[in-house]
């Protein structure tokens, strides 16, 4: 089974511009979660979606969005990029249910010049 | 609000050491996941405990649950090289969302 896939890699973008990420989950999952890491914050949930509806928020500005297809497939937008903004965005996809442990795609590293 | 926290925050050990990380939460829950990370990559699953008492074991890693103490415990047992990465462990808080422990990294010297 294919694991989880995002999209791109890797990304540099300037101060002001806007970014739109994308995270492919397990075929059959239909819980997408997305988490910022930087060296300073660690860890911190943004938000997560399942069947097209968003579950779950973070303490994140409005500049943060997201959404889920049909296909369970999600994006992550970030307009008016701000330095602070430059980390590894994870994405995570499960299948929703109470027990089931969250699977982790490779991550796009954004930097913000 | 949930806080998540890890100690020790970094560890060098030798090989064939026995060592324990843990991971104290500041809220009541009954599932906590413990995730490794090499330097560069995304987070890999390593063990998730789901009630009191709740002990995993895989290879020389060995982890436990206490609900009522809000602790956990990632134990190495004859740490190896490729054991080094860096080790979190992860709260669930609502539905699915999980709040990370800072992480420990963990460098086990030959």
């Amino acid at each position: 089974k294919a694991g989880v896939t995002q999209t791109p890699r890797y990304l540099i973008k300037t101060r002001g511009q806007q970014v739109t990420l994308s995270c492919s989950p397990i075929s059959g999952h239909r819980s997408v979660s997305w988490y910022q890491q930087t060296p300073g914050q660690g860890l911190q949930f943004l938000f997560e979606y399942f069947s097209e509806t968003q579950r779950n928020k973070g303490n994140f500005p409005g500049r943060f969005s997201g959404r889920q297809f049909s296909n369970s497939r999600s994006e992550m937008n970030v307009s008016t990029l701000e330095l602070g903004d430059s980390a590894l965005y994870l994405c995570a996809s499960s299948s929703g249910t109470y027990t089931d442990t969250q699977y982790f795609g490779p991550g796009t590293r954004l930097t913000v010049l | 609000e949930l806080k998540v926290e890890q100690n020790p925050l970094f560890l060098s050990m030798q090989e064939g050491k026995n060592y324990t990380i843990y991971c104290n939460y500041s809220t009541t829950s009954d599932r906590l996941y413990w995730y490794r990370q090499d330097p560069g990559k995304s987070l890999e699953s390593l063990f998730v405990l789901l009630s009191n008492g709740a002990v995993k074991q895989e290879g020389r890693l060995m982890a436990s649950l206490d609900t009522k103490a809000r602790l956990s415990t990632l134990h190495i047992t004859a740490a190896v090289h490729d054991l080094s990465a860096t080790y979190f462990c992860a709260v669930v808080w609502g539905a699915q969302k999980l709040v990370f422990g800072q992480g420990t990294r963990l460098t086990i010297n030959p």
